[in-house]
């Protein structure tokens, strides 16, 4: 089955800076990736997310980047803001997200003021 | 945009007795719904898929007797944990399908 690993699993940013989190997927067959932004104590809510019919795919601050060579997707939030800070979780799924997602092990960012 | 619901959003039951979690999707029918678990710090695992009218697909390892999954209509799927015990603590989070899955808010379960 599908196995995705996320990194890194803590990071802090200074307010203004920005911040990148990967995954790496293992089944070449997966072609859908979210990102989820989980707050404390709430389901986690899509951010974004890519096909692999895409590249890269960018809203406002947030852009994802796909590599399917070498099977890995980033997260790139620029201009971070406090409200940034909650854990990030990167996905993968087969047949464009109409089936199962596999979760990354999460990436508790921090932005400080 | 698509709304999850999930109910109750806490609970506390005592070790031996069943609960039963509500997930709604309130403004647009799925056929799909998924079931998750998350402990504490770490990620959601998929516990099943819900499809309406048929019985749930199990992930490995998870105990189909134990957790009866129900998804009678196209906008409710419920999960009965049976005989809890205080290892089945855990927040439990649902998502429905509609051309990308929409999250639930969880419920935390929190078994004495």
């Amino acid at each position: 089955g599908e196995n995705v690993e996320q990194h890194p699993s803590t990071l802090s940013v200074q307010e203004g800076d920005s911040a990148v989190i990967k995954c790496t997927y293992s089944d070449s067959a997966s072609n859908y990736f979210p990102w989820y932004k989980q707050e404390l104590g709430k389901g986690p809510q899509l951010i974004i997310d890519i096909r692999s019919n895409v590249g890269e795919k960018k809203d406002q601050r947030i852009a994802v980047t796909l590599n399917k060579t070498a099977k890995h997707f980033s997260l790139h939030i620029t201009e971070t803001q406090p409200e940034d800070s909650a854990v990030y979780f990167c996905a993968a799924s087969i047949d464009f997200g109409n089936e199962k997602l596999t979760f990354g092990t999460g990436t508790r960012l921090t932005i400080i003021p | 945009g698509a709304v999850v619901s999930q109910h109750p959003s806490r609970v506390i039951c005592k070790s031996g007795t069943s609960v039963k979690i509500e997930c709604r999707s309130l403004d647009f029918q799925a056929t799909t719904m998924f079931w998750y678990r998350q402990f504490p710090k770490q990620s959601l695992m998929l516990m099943a898929t819900s499809n309406e009218g048929s019985k749930a697909t199990y992930e490995q390892g998870v105990e189909k007797d134990k957790f009866l999954i129900n998804h009678a209509s196209l906008t409710l799927s419920t999960l009965t944990v049976t005989s809890a015990h205080p290892e089945d603590s855990s927040f439990y989070i649902c998502s429905a399908l509609s051309y990308e899955q929409y999250f639930g808010p969880g419920t935390r379960l929190t078994v004495t």
